[in-house]
């Protein structure tokens, strides 16, 4: 069946703008998260979204960052007045109910780069 | 989430099977055993995962001791498409549980 879809896979924009960030999860996963990764590093928690519930935002790095979940599928991440030091690869991943073994499954990312 | 040591990389030979060990000598017992790999320019991907029995699926076996402090993947022959970095996380398996991958295996399969 059809993975995580992201987009766009590229993006490349001046600091000072906005951005927004989409993720696709697969189907029926209840559970969606961001994450970004930086070149050579490891993967950086940003926010969880479960079901209804509230999302875990713990990892947000600012108030510039914000997500929604609209109808508990489709995921946009928004950075507001960019920065250079948010140039990173943002990977989304699903996984299904939390009722089953919690494996996450991720999209191929996006590339934000912040001139 | 228990700590786990991995060697930074390894070489194979193409077809041959690649053994990528995983210590993780303080997990408790209800934490599971998960590998991921991630090749360049792409999203980590689920491998295998697994609690005390050993396991085995399409891509991959995991092989993990009777005291569970260490464990093996094993990519049975491996392929020039396999060259990727392999983690090995130690979590819980809870839903919010958050991925926090190490420095991993770099595995380069040579023709």
């Amino acid at each position: 069946g059809a993975g995580v879809s992201q987009s766009p896979s590229n993006k490349v924009t001046e600091k000072g703008k906005d951005v927004e960030l989409r993720c696709d999860p697969i189907s029926g996963h209840t559970a969606l998260y961001w994450y970004r990764q930086s070149l050579g590093q490891g993967l950086e928690f940003l926010i969880y979204f479960q079901g209804n519930s509230a999302p875990d935002k713990s990892g947000l790095p600012s108030d510039r960052f914000s997500a929604e979940r609209t109808g508990g599928s489709v995921s946009t991440l928004t950075i507001q007045r960019t920065q250079q030091e948010d140039s990173a690869v943002y990977l989304c991943a699903s996984s299904p109910d939390r009722a089953t073994q919690e494996t996450q499954y991720f999209g191929p990312g996006t590339r934000l780069l912040v001139l | 989430d228990a700590k786990t040591t991995q060697p930074p990389s390894m070489d194979c030979a193409e077809g041959r099977a690649a053994n990528l060990p995983c210590n993780h000598s303080t997990i408790s017992g209800n934490e599971y055993v998960y590998w991921y790999r991630q090749i360049h320019s792409q999203g980590p991907q689920y491998i295998i995962h697994g609690l005390k029995n050993n396991e085995t699926n399409e891509m991959a076996s995991l092989i993990i001791t009777e005291d569970r402090k260490s464990s093996t993947l094993i990519l049975p022959h491996a392929t020039l498409r396999d060259t990727a970095v392999y983690y090995c996380i130690v979590r819980v398996n809870n839903a919010g549980n958050m991925l926090t991958f190490g420095g991993g295996t770099r595995l380069m399969v040579k023709p």
